[in-house]
């Protein structure tokens, strides 16, 4: 069985640019949950999505979204990037909230 | 603020050596906790424990909730060089969908 696929692995884009990080769950999984890893900081909650919604949402700016598709897969969209995005952007997804929650492997955004 | 603490932050050991390793937290109405090792990128998921699942056992590794200390323990018995990684702690409680992390424990395992 596939756990969760995040693409790209690696993006770099230039300040002000907008970035977008997919993430497909493992299958029957309906919640999709994305965190910010910084380097030399702890994972951050950014959002949380279940059955196409968005259900709850971390200390981040607006400019930090995000939207869930019919089939579970998901997508983090950064806007107005700024060189203190740069960090791993990893997805998780569970089978309900508060189950086991489980990680791909991560997207790499370099800003630049 | 929710808020979880691991220690140590680095351990360093020899292989056959048992480890154990804490996780304090302060999370408003706790749910549950999950122990996750991260080597590369991905968190790879250890256990989860709540209050109806206080003890978890898989292989070498442990783990024991005590809500009235509001604290977990992984243990890790025969450690082998494998076994070197990051260890993260993660609470749940009542923002639904939020896992508050500590800042992970490094785990070196040496010959």
């Amino acid at each position: 069985e596939a756990g969760v696929t995040q693409s790209p692995t690696h993006l770099i884009k230039t300040r002000g640019q907008q970035a977008t990080l997919r993430c497909s769950p493992i299958s029957g999984h309906t919640s999709v949950y994305w965190y910010q890893q910084a380097l030399g900081l702890g994972l951050q909650f950014l959002l949380w999505y279940d059955e196409g919604e968005e259900r709850n949402r971390g200390n981040f700016p607006p400019r930090f979204s995000g939207r869930q598709f019919p089939n579970y897969s998901s997508e983090l969209n950064v806007n107005a990037l700024e060189l203190e995005d740069s960090a791993l952007y990893l997805c998780a997804s569970s089978l309900y909230e508060n189950t086991e929650a489980f990680f791909g492997q991560g997207t790499r955004l370099t800003v630049v | 603020e929710d808020k979880v603490v691991q220690s140590p932050l680095s351990l360093v050991v020899h292989e056959g050596d048992t480890v154990t390793l804490n996780c304090s937290y302060e999370v408003t109405n706790f749910r549950s906790l999950l122990w996750y090792k991260q080597e590369k990128k991905a968190p790879t998921f250890l256990f989860m424990l709540t209050s109806s699942g206080i003890e978890k056992k898989s292989g070498r590794l442990s783990s024991i909730l005590d809500k009235k200390e509001l604290s977990s323990i992984l243990n890790i018995t025969a450690t082998q060089t494998g076994d070197s990684a990051i260890y993260l702690c993660a609470a749940g409680g009542t923002s639904y969908g939020k896992l508050t992390f500590g800042q992970g424990t490094i785990l070196t395992v040496h010959p």
